[in-house]
């Protein structure tokens, strides 16, 4: 049984510029919740995706965006970054509706 | 609107005490409330999941109380080690299919050898 793979592990880039940050879920897992945490804060839920649906969003803007591919791998997509959206991205995998989840180590997002 | 607070400060402990930690949480009715950990750097790691009607729950040397009517968990690790020391995390949820997990900002335990 794998874990959740994160990729990349670092990125650095300039203001204005999209990203794609991508998750594979743990097998047998079908929900991929994506987070964002500052240094010194709580994660901030971004979005769920149950089944290649979006299942739920906090309060983040339309740039940020996500998809979940049938072997519910995700993406999570920013654009025009900002230098706020600099943090650690994490992707977390769940079977449905209880039940604990499993996060990767993260991908660190630095904007300049 | 919804809120966690855990302990503010930063617990340090001597190795082989109980640390206990806090999560209050207010404007908030969860079905569980999940207990991580997380090192610096990395992503939470699962620790316990109780549900709304479970007072107590136990792992090796961990043990979570969920008291619904103080809105409070409480975790404790006993025979605390050094190996202990890191950020955790508490979040509470409601049931679902449409789950969000909505975190606190964490305590930070120190176990000194």
């Amino acid at each position: 049984e794998t874990g959740v793979t994160q990729s990349p592990t670092h990125l650095i880039k300039t203001r204005g510029q999209q990203v794609t940050l991508r998750c594979s879920s743990q097998s047998g897992h079908n929900t991929v919740s994506w987070y964002q945490q500052a240094l010194g804060q709580g994660p901030q839920f971004i979005f769920q995706y149950y089944r290649e649906e979006e299942n739920g969003r906090g309060n983040f803007p339309p740039r940020f965006s996500g998809l979940q591919f049938p072997n519910y791998s995700s993406e999570l997509n920013v654009n025009a970054l900002e230098l706020d959206d600099s943090a650690l991205y994490l992707c977390a995998s769940s079977l449905g509706g209880s039940g604990s989840y499993t996060f990767g180590s993260g991908t660190r997002l630095t904007v300049v | 609107s919804q809120k966690i607070e855990q302990n503010s400060e930063a617990l340090n402990i001597q190795e082989g005490k109980t640390a206990t930690l806090t999560c209050n949480y207010t404007n908030y009715s969860p079905a569980y409330l999940q207990w991580y950990r997380q090192d610096p750097g990395r992503g939470p790691v699962f620790l316990l999941l109780i549900r709304e009607n479970e007072k107590e729950k136990r792992k090796e040397r961990l043990k979570v109380t969920f008291d619904t009517t103080l809105k409070q968990s409480l975790f404790h690790i006993t025979a605390s080690q050094p190996a202990d020391s890191a950020t955790y995390l508490c979040a509470p949820e409601n049931a679902g299919n449409n789950r969000k997990l909505i975190w606190g900002l964490g305590t930070s335990l120190a176990v000194n050898p």
